[in-house]
C-alpha cells in the first residue's frame, strides 16, 4: 500500500458545483497535512494546511479524520480557474520528509 | 529574489555527460529540499538540508547522484555518467523551518531530457 493515496481523476464538474477530493495515509503516526495546487507545467503551490479541528478559507474547507487516516478537500461553488491538480501532502511523525500523493484532476466547465 | 529560482530551466543532454542543477531558495529560509517529479506523479523526496547540512538523502536513487549546499543558501543537484532514465522534472523546493517542510515554496523546477 502507498505511503498516501490519491484518486488521479480526472473530476469533471460544471461551474458552481461542489467537488470533494480525499486522500489516504497509511502512517497512522502522521502529524501534519497539507493541500497543494498544481496548475499545468507549473510549480506546485501551497493552498492550505490541514488542521485537526478543520479548517477553511473562502471556497475551500480542508478536515482531517484520524480514526480512517485520511484528509479531504472540499470546494464549493466551483470556478474554471479551480481547474488544477490538487495534490495532498503528508509528514509521519518525527519525519522531515513530506510524501506527496499523485494529485487529482479536477476540471472545472462551462 | 521574490520566490525560489532554477537554473538552468531546460536541460538537454547526451548519455554519459555529467549536469549540475543549480537552486536558489527563498533569502532566510533554512530548509531546502530537492524532489524529482515525473509527469501525472507528485513530487519524489531526493534529499533535504538545513543550512548547509544535508540532513537526509535517502530518496537519491544511486551513487550518480550528489547534492551541496556548502553556504546554506545554493544547493546543486549533480547527476554523473547521466542515464536516459534520469530524464524528469527536478524540482527544488524551500522552507522557513525544517518543522514546516509540508509547507514549502517551490521553484519553477529543471526539466532535464537525456539523450
Amino acid at each position: 500500500r502507498k505511503e498516501v493515496e490519491q484518486d488521479p481523476g480526472p473530476f469533471n464538474v460544471p461551474e458552481g458545483a461542489t467537488v470533494a477530493f480525499n486522500c489516504t495515509y497509511s502512517n497512522s503516526a502522521s502529524q501534519s497535512f497539507f493541500w497543494y495546487r498544481q496548475d499545468c507545467r507549473k510549480e506546485p503551490k501551497l493552498l492550505m494546511s490541514v488542521y485537526s479541528s478543520g479548517n477553511e478559507d473562502g471556497r475551500f474547507t480542508a478536515q482531517l479524520n484520524r480514526a480512517s487516516q485520511y484528509i479531504s478537500l472540499l470546494i464549493r461553488d466551483s470556478k474554471l480557474s479551480d481547474s488544477a491538480t490538487y495534490l495532498c501532502v503528508v509528514n509521519a511523525g518525527g519525519s522531515y520528509i513530506p510524501t506527496f500523493g499523485r494529485g487529482t484532476s479536477l476540471i472545472v466547465h462551462p | 529574489g521574490a520566490g525560489v529560482s532554477q537554473s538552468p530551466r531546460y536541460k538537454v543532454t547526451k548519455r554519459g555527460q555529467d549536469v549540475a542543477l543549480r537552486c536558489d531558495p527563498i533569502s532566510g529560509h533554512v530548509s531546502l529540499y530537492w524532489y524529482r517529479q515525473a509527469l501525472g506523479q507528485g513530487p519524489e523526496f531526493l534529499t533535504y538540508f538545513n543550512y548547509e547540512a544535508q540532513q537526509d538523502k535517502s530518496g537519491l536513487p544511486n551513487d550518480r547522484f550528489s547534492a551541496e549546499r556548502p553556504e546554506g543558501s545554493i544547493s546543486t543537484l549533480t547527476i554523473q555518467r547521466t542515464e536516459q532514465r534520469d530524464s524528469a522534472m527536478y524540482r527544488c523546493a524551500s522552507s522557513v523551518a525544517e518543522g514546516l517542510a509540508g509547507a514549502s515554496y517551490f521553484g519553477p523546477g529543471t526539466r532535464l531530457t537525456v539523450l
